[in-house]
């Protein structure tokens, strides 16, 4: 079973559209995470969400909202998407807590690109 | 803000030989560092977790070592193989979130 998992793995889209990745994580963890990769391979955090709670949101344009239905599930979603959107987004789980210093585990990674 | 560097960038070696790479940050309050491997076009494999209290951590080849109050961490990596030929990526948990250093692009030649 994979621990966190993401959809879809690919995705091309036009300027303009709207988008939505989806992430899953069977580990019982109740943070998750979205990050960014960029062309020079750095990882940036966009949101970060406790129990179905926001908690960090990175300077991420507002085109851009996640939605946690359930401590499970972090998907993004992304509006009117543009050139620069294009990127690998990896969602994460950890633990918080007493649990904090345990694994924390990403995703396969979606390849977004607009064009 | 927290700041992870990770020196050199880029490195090449022959297979068999022993090898650091090496993480730095800037504030030490952390929670932990975790080390990971990337593949190109993959996602993020954990290699190993340092917790805070702890000075290092083994797995098979691999040995990681965490100096918080310098804001040091590196990672060995003994008997180098071409199976080993990654990013590695280290990155420190200050509890809300994770921050990567910039990478390491290993390439071992057999």
């Amino acid at each position: 079973d994979t621990a966190v998992s993401q959809t879809p793995k690919y995705l091309v889209t036009q300027m303009g559209n709207d988008k939505s990745i989806k992430c899953e994580q069977n580990l019982g963890h109740d943070t998750m995470y979205w990050y960014k990769q960029d062309s020079k391979k750095f990882l940036k955090i966009m949101f970060s969400y406790n129990n179905k709670e926001l908690i960090i949101n990175e300077t991420v344009p507002n085109r851009f909202s996640p939605k946690s239905p359930d401590k499970a599930h972090l998907n993004l979603h992304i509006n009117s998407l543009e050139l620069g959107d294009s990127a690998v987004y990896f969602c994460a789980s950890s633990s918080r807590g007493h649990l904090l210093n345990t694994e924390a585990f990403f995703g396969q990674g979606t390849r977004l690109t607009v064009v | 803000k927290q700041e992870v560097t990770q020196i050199p960038a880029a490195l090449s070696v022959p297979e068999g030989e022993n090898l650091v790479l090496n993480c730095s940050f800037t504030d030490s309050a952390i929670y932990n560092l975790q080390w990971f491997r990337q593949d190109p076009g993959k996602g993020l494999t954990s290699l190993l977790l340092i917790q805070s209290s702890q000075r290092e951590q083994t797995s098979g080849r691999l040995n990681a070592s965490l100096d918080k109050s310098s804001g040091r961490s590196t990672l060995y990596i003994a008997a180098s193989q071409p199976g080993d030929s990654a990013t590695y990526l280290c990155a420190v948990h200050t509890g809300n979130q994770f921050y990567f250093g910039t990478g390491t692009s290993l390439t071992v030649i057999p």
